[in-house]
């Protein structure tokens, strides 16, 4: 999973894996959860999103699951491929209100290597 | 071809000089924004516009300045009272605040 520091989190899986990222959320007040993936020197990439009134939602060969209660949030990737290989951010937002309301908060990402 | 762009790619910075990053889209989106991304660090908000003439300071303004003069342009200027730029900055649009966010691909700003 995410956590504070310089040293992002590693996950290392052999090609056609399924890869698991995880992500524990601070806010639960958030509302809205976003996936980034962020190839090296380019731009963070929609993945795919979830709004708390769901707890599961599919894309091609990538699932979020939200767990709510324990504030946790995954990404799945099915028979992962080198090209899979990236930093992979999740990011918060509190829709309800409040001092944060539209902003967007990123964990500090998670760096998933694939070998072939 | 919609999207993001930003310019330049990358961007040097003599001590003391004013410079001026690049974001344009022509997604439509009311919403604009402006991160920092230090190495082996998440994305910090530097500052964001929800509309046109209008923006707010984000969790890290200071030594920044923006402008939001057309709804497609949202430049981000670092100052000289940031001092310590050196960093990957990303514009981002969305269609409203707290929507999903696209990313452009970024300026690597380096001091001289």
């Amino acid at each position: 999973g995410e956590s504070v520091g310089l040293h992002l989190p590693t996950l290392s899986v052999q090609e056609g894996d399924n890869s698991i990222i995880n992500c524990a959320y601070s806010n639960s007040a958030s509302d809205y959860f976003i996936w980034y993936k962020q190839e090296s020197g380019k731009g963070p990439q929609f993945i795919i999103d979830i709004r708390s009134n769901m707890d599961k939602r599919q894309g091609q060969r990538v699932t979020v699951l939200l767990n709510k209660t324990v504030k946790h949030l995954s990404l799945q990737i099915a028979a992962t491929q080198p090209g899979d290989s990236a930093v992979y951010f999740c990011a918060e937002n509190p829709l309800a209100g409040g001092t944060s309301y539209g902003k967007l908060t990123f964990g500090q990402g998670t760096i998933l290597t694939v070998h072939p | 071809d919609g999207g993001i762009t930003q310019s330049p790619k990358y961007l040097f910075r003599k001590e003391g000089q004013n410079v001026t990053l690049s974001c344009e889209q022509n997604l439509n989106h009311d919403a604009m924004y402006w991160y920092r991304q230090d190495p082996g660090q998440g994305l910090r908000l530097i500052y964001y516009s929800q509309i046109v003439n209008d923006f707010q300071k984000g969790d890290i303004a200071e030594g920044y300045s923006v402008s939001r003069e057309k709804k497609e342009s949202f430049p981000l200027t670092v100052t000289s009272a940031q001092k310590n730029p050196t960093a990957f900055y990303l514009c981002a649009s969305g269609g409203a605040v707290g929507e999903t966010q696209y990313f452009g691909p970024g300026t690597r700003l380096l001091v001289l």
